[in-house]
């Protein structure tokens, strides 16, 4: 089977703009979690969706939110991006307990 | 006092020896752990899933759990300079999949 997979790679923002990740999960994978990690703070968890609906949420402010299509593919989004908001943006699928992540999108806010 | 917590290292290790990494959570309700490792400027990537206590071997790697203690261990064995890593343990404790993780600890294998 094909791994997670993230678009883009990367990606260069400026303060105050918004930007869109995309996250395509192993097929037959129906839960799709997001993580962001930075040196500073780690791997912290954003959200998880699961058929659609978010089932599970971190402690990030409502800037970042997403969202899950019905074929299970999903996107993140931040608006009004801040500088400390450059970090390795993590997608994660799951069909029990055990999540495997994809590449993930490493963003840079100038 | 964080959820999870590893030492950070380094922890240096000779080339087949014998790497122990440790990992102490605090939420009693956690019901899965994971251990992820991750090279640098690349994704975590599963090594070992635990549940229930006791030991769980899978090659080289065995991961122990001692939910009592809120203690999960993962041993290398045979180290290789290709175990070099961020080694991060991870707990799942909600219903659905919300992972929180450890800082990591750093692994060097020196051949």
């Amino acid at each position: 089977k094909a791994g997670v997979t993230q678009t883009p790679r990367y990606l260069i923002k400026t303060r105050g703009q918004q930007v869109t990740l995309s996250c395509s999960p192993i097929s037959g994978h129906r839960s799709v979690s997001w993580y962001q990690q930075t040196p500073g703070q780690g791997l912290q968890f954003l959200f998880e969706y699961f058929s659609e609906t978010q089932r599970n949420k971190g402690n990030f402010p409502g800037r970042f939110s997403g969202r899950q299509f019905s074929n299970s593919r999903s996107e993140m989004n931040v608006s009004t991006l801040e500088l400390g908001d450059s970090a390795l943006y993590l997608c994660a699928s799951s069909t029990q307990e055990t999540q495997y992540f994809g590449p993930g999108t490493r963003l840079l806010v100038l | 006092q964080k959820e999870v917590e590893q030492n950070s290292g380094p922890l240096s290790v000779p080339e087949g020896a014998i790497a122990s990494l440790n990992c102490t959570y605090s939420d009693r309700g956690s019901q899965s752990f994971f251990w992820y490792r991750q090279y640098s400027g690349k994704s975590p990537e599963l090594i070992m899933s635990i549940y229930s206590n006791g030991d769980k071997e899978d090659g080289r790697f065995t991961a122990q759990l001692n939910k009592a203690s809120q203690y999960v261990s993962l041993l290398i064995r045979d180290s290789q300079p290709s175990d070099s890593a961020t080694y991060l343990c991870a707990v799942n404790g909600a219903a659905g999949n919300k992972l929180t993780f450890g800082g990591g600890t750093r692994v060097l294998v020196k051949p």
